[in-house]
């Protein structure tokens, strides 16, 4: 089956041990997003990708970078982790992006630690 | 701006039950409004979707009618499960942006 897959799916790090966090898509979708989801609270959108183009949220910490080295792959990086980071990470895709009847599909999820 | 405001949780029912979440949203424009559900350490999974006035979007005994007269998008179910205890996300998206509500947590007793 086509899917969205999240590797790993637990994570565990240190305060300001950086962390790299995985997504990989069989979709063959145009459009990868992460989202930032804390306990009890809606999933908040970090950045996108409509292929090769980054598109940052204004209010996404600068601590947080990603990379898009290829279609089926993106990676969210967080460069010095704090305690405010701990949440679960989730992965999305879409088809095409900027039309309001696309439809997201998300990953599993990592859920991040940290110590 | 955009927003979607859901019933708050959290809503216990029992086995058999019927079932509402209430949901209605802020908008300029068309948007399209879906229902997403996510289980207990699990990622978000469509649950249904609307894209236009007066459309139903259903799925496994979940239905909700986009209404725009009223801004609504209300979840219903006939007869829950305890299998369907879960948090549900309201959301509308627009231009490719997703405004979720902040999710309702629904509890089904045997």
């Amino acid at each position: 089956d086509a899917m969205v897959i999240q590797n790993p799916r637990y994570q565990v790090t240190q305060f300001g041990k950086p962390v790299t966090l995985s997504c990989s898509q069989t979709l063959n979708h145009n459009v990868m997003y992460w989202y930032q989801q804390k306990s009890s609270q809606a999933p908040k959108l970090l950045f996108h990708y409509y292929d090769k183009d980054f598109n940052n949220e204004a209010d996404t910490p600068d601590n947080f970078q990603s990379r898009r080295p290829n279609t089926s792959f993106c990676f969210l990086d967080i460069r010095s982790p704090g305690l405010g980071d701990a949440a679960m990470y989730l992965c999305a895709t879409s088809r095409e992006g900027g039309v309001s009847t696309d439809t997201q599909y998300f990953g599993p999820g990592t859920r991040l630690t940290v110590l | 701006g955009d927003s979607v405001t859901q019933m708050e949780g959290p809503v216990t029912l029992s086995e058999e039950a019927f079932l509402t979440i209430n949901c209605t949203y802020t908008a300029t424009g068309y948007p399209s409004l879906f229902w997403y559900v996510q289980y207990p350490g699990e990622g978000l999974q469509l649950l249904l979707k609307a894209t236009k006035a007066d459309d139903k979007g259903s799925n496994k005994g979940f239905e909700a009618t986009y209404r725009k007269e009223t801004t609504s998008f209300h979840l219903e179910k006939g007869s829950v499960q305890v299998s369907d205890s879960a948090v549900y996300f309201c959301a509308l998206n627009r231009d490719d942006k997703i405004i979720f509500g902040k999710g309702t947590r629904l509890h089904i007793l045997p």
